[in-house]
C-alpha cells in the first residue's frame, strides 16, 4: 500500500519551455503533497508543501510564479515549472502523507522526475 | 528552527558487519521518526519507522529510539553491498510536515 506515482520520470526540453509534473496517491488518499527538488550529492530540499483545495504554501526562496502547485483533488498534485532555464535542471520528487485522523503518518515518495533543460 | 542532525559520513563497512547510523532532532515535540534509504540516482524509500522509546526491529534492522536523548540510530545487521545507499532520518512533530537529515552516506566493502 502507500504507492505515490510520479510521471514523467524523465524529461528534455528546450530552455524557455513549461514542463508539468504530476504526482498521484494510487491507493490512499492524500490532503498534504510535498515537492522537494534534489541537485546531485546533495541533499533533499522542500520547496512546497501541497494542500488539497488551497494555496500552496513555499520554502523561502523558492518562486511560487516560477513553480507553480495546484492540488486539485485527493489524490493528484502538479508541478509546472514554468519557462525553465538550465539552473532548473534537477531531481524533483513529490510525496505524499495518508490522510488519517493521527498525524505520525511518513511521507511516501514518488519515484522523481530528472529534467534536463538544454 | 526544528532539526535533525546525521553526519554525512562516508560511513564504510566490511560485508556482514554491523551498520550503525546516528540522528539527534532538536524538537523536544517531535513524536514520530523514519528511517528512508534513497540509492544514487532514485527517490527515498521508507524502510523503518518509530514512535515510542525503545528497539523496534524488521528483520535486518533495527531502530532505536531514546527521547530523553532526542537520539533515533539505525542499526543493519549483516551489512551487504546492497545496503550501500544515503539515509535519511526524518522526524515529525504532529504537524503534516517532516523535518529530514541531509543523510548519510552508508558503503558497505564486499
Amino acid at each position: 500500500g502507500a504507492v505515490v506515482s510520479q510521471h514523467p520520470s524523465w524529461v528534455i526540453c528546450k530552455s524557455g519551455t513549461s514542463v508539468k509534473i504530476e504526482c498521484r496517491s494510487l491507493d490512499f488518499q492524500a490532503t498534504t503533497m510535498f515537492w522537494y527538488r534534489q541537485f546531485p550529492k546533495q541533499s533533499l530540499m522542500l520547496m512546497a508543501t501541497s494542500n488539497e483545495g488551497s494555496k500552496a504554501t513555499y520554502e523561502q526562496g523558492v518562486e511560487k510564479d516560477k513553480f507553480l502547485i495546484n492540488h486539485a483533488s485527493l489524490t493528484l498534485s502538479t508541478l509546472t515549472v514554468t519557462s525553465a532555464h538550465p539552473e532548473d535542471s534537477s531531481f524533483y520528487i513529490c510525496s505524499a502523507r495518508l490522510l488519517r485522523g493521527d498525524s505520525n503518518q511518513p511521507q511516501h515518495f514518488g519515484d522523481g522526475t530528472r529534467l534536463s533543460i538544454l | 528552527q526544528k532539526e535533525v542532525e546525521q553526519n554525512s559520513g562516508p560511513l564504510s563497512v566490511p560485508e556482514g558487519a554491523i551498520a550503525s547510523l546516528n540522528c539527534t532532532y532538536s524538537d523536544r515535540g517531535s513524536q514520530s521518526f523514519f528511517w528512508y534509504r534513497q540509492y544514487s540516482g532514485k527517490s527515498p524509500e521508507l524502510i523503518m519507522s518509530i514512535y515510542s522509546n525503545g528497539d523496534k526491529e524488521d528483520g535486518r534492522f533495527t531502530a532505536q529510539l531514546n527521547k530523553a536523548s532526542q537520539y533515533v540510530s539505525l542499526l543493519i545487521r549483516d551489512s551487504q553491498p546492497s545496503d550501500s545507499a544515503t539515509y535519511l532520518c526524518a522526524a515529525g512533530a504532529g504537524s503534516y510536515q517532516l523535518t529530514f537529515g541531509k543523510g548519510t552516506k552508508l558503503s558497505v566493502i564486499p
